[in-house]
């Protein structure tokens, strides 16, 4: 089992929808959980981070966390096609290390 | 700010060769990670540093290896290139009190 699990997609959904992304973790001891996008060719940019269960709102974003379930999303709202590419879900299993574990990664299509 | 940054952006090397890879981190971040990204392994953890000592490392072999000067800076160094290290190499740093990495552009490696 991986440690941090996306759908690989594509994902694909029309312009001014929502996009759920989605992730799953191993570790129930996970401590901190980002959100980053990449465009291709391009380094990871960071969108979100959530730390406590519940939702966490950012503009169109959403990042939700559900540490029982060992989940954690990321809704996108009025997605644009500017929002396409992949969406990578990280997670710190230790705090103070410096070290990210990142999911596979998610591609989003956003369709005109 | 300025963001951090990574130097050579792109390098061509054979086998057999070492390369060094330098990165600026975020003026008054003391914590810088490096990431190896492949097709195939996605982003992988190799080290971090923190005022100067490592204090995280992932599994790849000692061919890899890193350090941080006093100004935060920091290098890795890749020994004995082979074709399986041709990837794109991320460093991200991030402040004393806080797990949120902030990614450079990227050094590509392309080992012939």
């Amino acid at each position: 089992q991986k440690e941090v699990e996306q759908n690989s997609g594509p994902l694909s959904v029309p312009e001014g929808a929502i996009a759920s992304l989605n992730c799953t973790y191993s570790d129930r001891g996970s401590q901190s959980f980002f959100w980053y996008r990449q465009y291709s060719g391009k380094s990871p940019e960071l969108i979100m981070f959530i730390y406590s269960n519940g939702d966490k709102e950012d503009g169109r974003f959403t990042a939700q966390l559900n540490k029982a379930s060992q989940y954690v999303s990321l809704l996108i709202r009025d997605s644009q096609p500017s929002d396409s590419a992949t969406y990578l879900c990280a997670v710190t299993q230790v705090s103070g290390t410096g070290k990210l574990i990142f999911g596979q990664g998610t591609t989003l299509q956003v369709k005109p | 700010k300025a963001g951090v940054t990574q130097t050579p952006r792109y390098l061509i090397k054979t086998r057999g060769q070492q390369v060094t890879l330098s990165c600026s981190p975020i003026s008054g971040h003391r914590s810088v990670s490096w990431y190896q990204q492949t097709p195939g392994q996605g982003l992988q953890f190799l080290f971090e540093y923190f005022s100067e000592t490592q204090r995280n490392k992932g599994n790849f072999p000692g061919r890899f290896s890193g350090r941080q000067f006093s100004n935060s800076r920091s290098e890795m160094n890749v020994s004995t290139l082979e074709l399986g290290d041709s990837a794109l190499y991320l460093c991200a740093s991030s402040s004393a009190d806080s797990e949120t990495q902030y990614f450079g552009p990227g050094t590509r490696l392309l080992v012939l």
